[in-house]
């Protein structure tokens, strides 16, 4: 299987600053990654997948990048409705696996 | 609208069985693989099983193979998560998920029902 490694796995930031979360695949995954945002009582939101292309929705401030084994989530200006939990996810091959998690806090 | 609404979680002993249900709404369901992930506390998210948009494609984890079966009935809009010899590490909450058409990201997630193996 296709071990995720996020880091890192607590951020704190405040509305108005730029984050970044990696994500470092055990092999090459080529550009296959989704990121994920979730949030206490809704429905996990997928933000991009295949690396870096946006999902219908998903807001300019963030943006993907990377691929093969290396990848990087970058939010841009926070907003107070970014803060909560970002998961990646390889979708290069079965089984499916993911990132332990990012929980972005407010500072 | 997309909706994913799960079903059929609870409580149950180690070894017992356990079906849990998801009704689609707000697309063409026969068109998307669709999937099973969970998730617990220490272990995170976990993808489960995945089947194809006729159902002739079946995918799973190692640790539920043999164990749990996907299915799903197209002229219902509802996929199915069969779980026999329930063991107290399946405990999660699971979710039901949609794939994309051309790849297995998952654009649409339900909310989730907690299942609990425990004596």
């Amino acid at each position: 299987d296709v071990q995720m490694t996020q880091s890192p796995s607590n951020l704190a930031a405040s509305p108005g600053e730029s984050v970044s979360i990696n994500c470092k695949a055990s092999k090459s995954i080529s550009k296959y990654l989704a990121w994920y945002q979730q949030k206490p009582g809704k429905a996990n939101k997928l933000l991009i997948y295949s690396g870096s292309t946006l999902q219908s929705g998903t807001p300019s401030r963030f943006s993907g990048s990377g691929s093969g084994t290396d990848f990087t989530l970058t939010i841009r200006n926070l907003e107070p409705e970014d803060f909560g939990l970002y998961y990646c996810q390889q979708h290069n091959e079965y089984p499916d696996t993911f990132g332990a998690g990012t929980k972005l806090e407010l500072k | 609208e997309v909706q994913l609404v799960e079903s059929g979680g609870g409580l149950v002993q180690p070894g017992r069985s356990l079906k849990l249900s998801c009704a689609a709404s707000g697309f063409t369901f026969s068109n998307y693989g669709m999937a099973w992930v969970r998730q617990t506390p220490t272990k995170g998210l976990e993808w489960v099983a995945s089947i194809s948009t006729g159902g002739g494609n079946t995918y799973y984890r190692d640790s539920v193979k043999g164990r749990f079966t996907i299915s799903r009935d197209n002229a219902k809009n509802t996929q199915y998560l069969q779980m026999d010899s329930l063991r107290s590490e399946d405990t999660a909450t699971y979710y039901c998920a949609r794939q994309s058409r051309s790849s297995h990201w998952f654009a649409y997630w339900g909310q989730g029902t907690l299942v609990t193996v425990s004596s």
